[in-house]
């Protein structure tokens, strides 16, 4: 079956600019994570989304944000863009969304980058 | 809050070595653990996980991570590693229940042929 599906692979964006990140799951996974990855600060937890209800929510500011769709293909949307956020933003879907023991299949990512 | 250590940022190891990444954790409660690799140009895939039980658990690739109660780590070992191993390790921990991953920062693995 098809993994977790991210577009664009790559963007590149201006300081100040909007984007907006796709993710689709894995068929009938109904919850999906964002994370961040950044070469010093590893993977970092943004959002988790089940059944178009954000559940959880990292340490972020308000600028990141996102939402899910009710076939569970989920966005995410960073405002104002700064240097800081390039980054590759990784997606992870699961299938039974409250528990994290039946494991995270990850998409390939989006490699951002601001300039 | 939840914290994930791995020390070692980057090891280079020859074929056939032994491996041990360290990773330390820093929560009280009920945990579960995971090691996750990333190779060159691939998503991230799990490797192993610890749940209950045996702390010795078993992954793929002849990988197996033991969980030390004790000293709050949960270290990545594999007795003889191959140029096929070169890839970024991560560590993570999720409250029992809960629904989002804790991440170390990675461990990048070089194995020289």
């Amino acid at each position: 079956k098809a993994g977790v599906t991210q577009t664009p692979r790559y963007l590149i964006k201006t300081r100040g600019q909007q984007v907006t990140l796709s993710c689709s799951p894995i068929s009938g996974h109904r919850s999906v994570s964002w994370y961040q990855q950044t070469p010093g600060q590893g993977l970092q937890f943004l959002f988790e989304y089940f059944s178009e209800t954000q559940r959880n929510k990292g340490n972020f500011p308000g600028r990141f944000s996102g939402r899910q769709f009710s076939n569970s293909r989920s966005e995410m949307n960073v405002s104002t863009l700064e240097l800081g956020d390039s980054a590759l933003y990784l997606c992870a879907s699961s299938p039974q969304g409250a528990q994290i023991n039946y494991g995270y299949t990850f998409g390939s990512g989006t490699r951002l980058t601001v300039v | 809050a939840q914290s994930v250590s791995q020390h070692n940022h980057h090891v280079i190891l020859s074929e056939a070595a032994s491996l041990e990444l360290g990773c330390n954790y820093s929560y009280g409660g009920t945990v579960n653990l995971f090691w996750y690799v990333q190779y060159p140009g691939q998503h991230l895939q799990l490797l192993l996980k610890y749940f209950s039980g045996d702390p010795l658990v078993k992954g793929i690739k002849g990988f197996e991570a033991e969980f030390i109660k004790s000293k709050f780590s949960f270290n990545l070992r594999k007795p003889s590693v191959q140029w096929s191993d070169t890839a970024e390790y991560f560590c993570a921990v999720a409250q029992t229940g809960a629904n989002n991953l804790f991440f170390g920062t990675g461990t990048r693995l070089t194995v020289i042929p």
